[in-house]
């Protein structure tokens, strides 16, 4: 079946400007997760949704930062005021249940000059 | 100290070598342990998915956790050159709700 499918593949933006990226999970996963992985550096945790809970939003670096996702299945994550640091490949992926293995999609590559 | 540790490498092995990867974590309310495959510019791939202690095989990759000494490990059979990539391992407590990561193991297969 279809796998996790994010747009836009890159993204070029100049600072000060709103980004959205979307993600669309695997139909009939309940958990979804942003990360966001800078150059030679680690996954970092920002927004995970379960269900009809409210978001763990642990992980988003500042309040530039939201993502919401409708009627339980496709999200956006939106970037107010872009900077330079926010410069990385941004990652979704999404599981069966909060205990389920992540399947990722291929990420949207941000870059803001 | 980062709760989950894993050397960057690189590592480099000759085809057909068998390769093992680690990482130790500090956190034992983790139960739920994974390893993705990056190539490079593409998003991380799921190899292994285990729960709690004890060994998985899936083909040429055998996944070993090891609870009482906080430590995972991922052994590639046979290698071959399209294995080169980033191993990043992940893991889990039972009611979390994120996954935290490895910062990934470089690695190449000589042809």
């Amino acid at each position: 079946g279809a796998g996790v499918s994010q747009s836009p593949s890159n993204k070029v933006t100049e600072k000060g400007k709103d980004v959205e990226l979307r993600c669309d999970p695997i139909s009939g996963h309940t958990a979804l997760y942003w990360y966001r992985q800078s150059l030679g550096q680690g996954l970092e945790f920002l927004i995970y949704f379960q269900g009809n809970s409210a978001p763990d939003k642990s992980g988003l670096p500042s309040d530039r930062f939201s993502a919401e996702r409708t009627g339980g299945s496709v999200s956006t994550l939106t970037i107010q005021r872009t900077q330079q640091e926010d410069s990385a490949v941004y990652l979704c992926a999404s599981s069966l249940a909060s205990r389920g293995a992540a399947y990722f999609g291929p990420g949207t590559r941000l870059l803001v000059l | 100290q980062k709760e989950v540790e894993q050397d960057p490498g690189p590592l480099s092995v000759p085809e057909g070598a068998i390769v093992s990867l680690n990482c130790t974590y500090s956190n034992s309310a983790f139960q739920y342990f994974m390893w993705y495959r990056q190539y490079s510019r593409k998003g991380p791939e799921l190899l292994m998915y285990t729960y709690s202690s004890g060994n998985k095989e899936d083909g040429r990759f055998t996944a070993q956790v090891d609870k009482s000494s906080k430590y995972i490990s991922l052994f590639i059979r046979d290698s071959q050159p399209s294995d080169s990539a980033t191993y990043l391992c992940a893991m889990s407590e039972g009611s979390a709700r994120q996954l935290t990561f490895g910062s990934g193991t470089q690695l190449t297969v000589l042809p």
